[in-house]
């Protein structure tokens, strides 16, 4: 199983961007970058997803690094309602499957 | 188009009982896959059904096991109920075009 390294849990100010870094230094070529995040009581949500180039959505950023082997989700102005577990995690590529393995994501805490 | 539902949202049983959950994923999805939450272990990946097949297993004993129908619905089944195996447990979705799994929020089972 690919693994992903995440800090424990990290702080934002709101309305300020939030940087949240990601170590997965086994990567494959194949694999996915994919964030999740998890509101209290709910079922992982779907950020935004990446294989080589920096991706955007209405959501939030994906950086990948060059080598692949770090990515950073950036929310570009954090609000009360994004507090949540951040989850990066790999995923191979889609005709193996849809198992997705999640490391212990980062605890994200947005301050008013 | 309506999410993925699972039902019910909330079960007690006792030790040695066995326990049936219900996953109705998103209109057109085939792929139904399951994961445990515990505090101590995270998400925890179980199984995953395509098209009434089980495509890839984590590491879960005997005791859980899945199905799914042909309208892609799907059960898992915990037998021999343990301590242990009070979780939420989580099913997602996910259409052939897609990258992404979309999940539900989860039945919470607690074992007596």
């Amino acid at each position: 199983d690919a693994k992903t390294t995440q800090p424990n849990s990290m702080e934002s100010n709101e309305e300020e961007p939030v940087h949240l870094p990601c170590n997965h230094s086994t990567i494959s070529g194949t694999d996915y970058i994919h964030w999740y995040r998890q509101l209290p009581s709910q079922g992982p949500e779907y950020v935004i997803h990446g294989l080589t180039s920096n991706v955007n959505n209405r959501m939030a950023s994906l950086a990948i690094a060059e080598d692949r082997k770090s990515s950073t989700l950036i929310l570009h102005r954090a609000t009360l309602r994004d507090a949540a577990v951040y989850y990066c995690i790999l995923r191979p590529p889609r005709n193996t499957g849809n198992q997705f393995y999640f490391g212990t994501g980062t605890s994200l805490t947005v301050i008013p | 188009k309506a999410g993925v539902t699972q039902t019910p949202r909330y079960l007690i049983k006792t030790r040695g009982q066995q326990v049936t959950l219900s996953c109705s994923p998103i209109s057109g999805h085939r792929s139904v896959s399951w994961y445990q939450q515990t505090p101590g272990q995270g998400l925890q990946f179980l199984f995953e059904y395509f098209s009434e097949t089980q495509r890839n297993k984590g590491n879960f004993p005997g005791r859980f096991s899945g199905r799914q129908f042909s309208n892609s619905r799907s059960e898992m089944n915990v037998s021999t109920l343990e301590l242990g195996d009070s979780a939420l447990y989580l099913c997602a979705s996910s259409g052939l075009a897609e990258e992404t799994q979309y999940f539900g929020p989860g039945t919470r089972l607690l074992v007596l």
